[in-house]
């Protein structure tokens, strides 16, 4: 299979701390997603990284990638309240015809005030 | 744009009743993808379709599942007769298709079948 797995499964930071996640997969990519889903809504699209990128930030978001680990972690820095949901990160195969996407099983963030 | 819109936001029915599932699109989007999130099975892609054909439907548990997309607008999923276990959350989401991957998700459609 080619979901990714995401670790931990819960992680409870104090608002302000940094937050890391990470994503494994099993095979090649094109390239890879995180995205958040807020309690009772849809995912919204974080960042992607492409297979040829090692890392990449955009806000207070730094996502790096090894594919010769077959992993990527997220960081979120200067966690607010606001920041707690469930990250997934998603895996996009090289031979892709059709935007498929795989998701992993999620990190269940939350933030305290 | 309004971006993807499901309906209805929630459902209720009994065992055995045919359920729908609607969703429309970002315009200009090529692809459209039907997903089914629960607790014990997380997020499944259950079908795809690129330019209004199904690429892939794998994913569909059963036979009791349909999906169509009719026009670039306009997609259905349909499950009939429904059964307790395919209580979910259905998301349907759509990309812009080629060299854009970001997928934009609808808010869903909470369904509980008694």
């Amino acid at each position: 299979s080619q979901q990714g797995e995401e670790d931990p499964q819960a992680l409870s930071i104090q608002e302000g701390e940094n937050a890391t996640m990470n994503c494994s997969y099993k095979t090649s990519i094109n390239n890879l997603q995180w995205y958040r889903q807020n309690s009772g809504r849809g995912l919204v699209h974080l960042i992607l990284i492409r297979s040829n990128e090692r890392e990449k930030h955009s806000g207070r978001l730094r996502v790096t990638l090894d594919t010769s680990k077959k992993s990527s972690s997220l960081l979120i820095t200067a966690s607010r309240a606001a920041d707690t949901a469930s990250y997934f990160c998603a895996t996009v195969p090289p031979s892709n015809t059709g935007n498929q996407f795989y998701f992993g099983t999620g990190t269940s963030l939350t933030v305290i005030p | 744009d309004a971006g993807v819109i499901q309906s209805p936001r929630h459902e209720v029915t009994e065992m055995g009743q045919e359920v729908t599932l609607r969703c429309k699109p970002i315009s200009g989007h090529n692809s459209l993808f039907w997903y089914r999130q629960t607790m014990m099975r997380g997020l499944e892609l259950l079908i795809y379709f690129n330019n209004n054909v199904p690429i892939d439907d794998s994913g569909m548990p059963e036979d009791r599942f349909s999906a169509k997309m009719p026009n670039a607008s306009f997609s259905t999923l349909k499950i009939q007769p429904s059964e307790p276990r395919d209580s979910a959350v259905y998301f349907c989401a759509s990309s812009l298709g080629g060299n854009s991957y970001e997928q934009y998700f609808g808010p869903g459609t909470r369904l509980t079948v008694t």
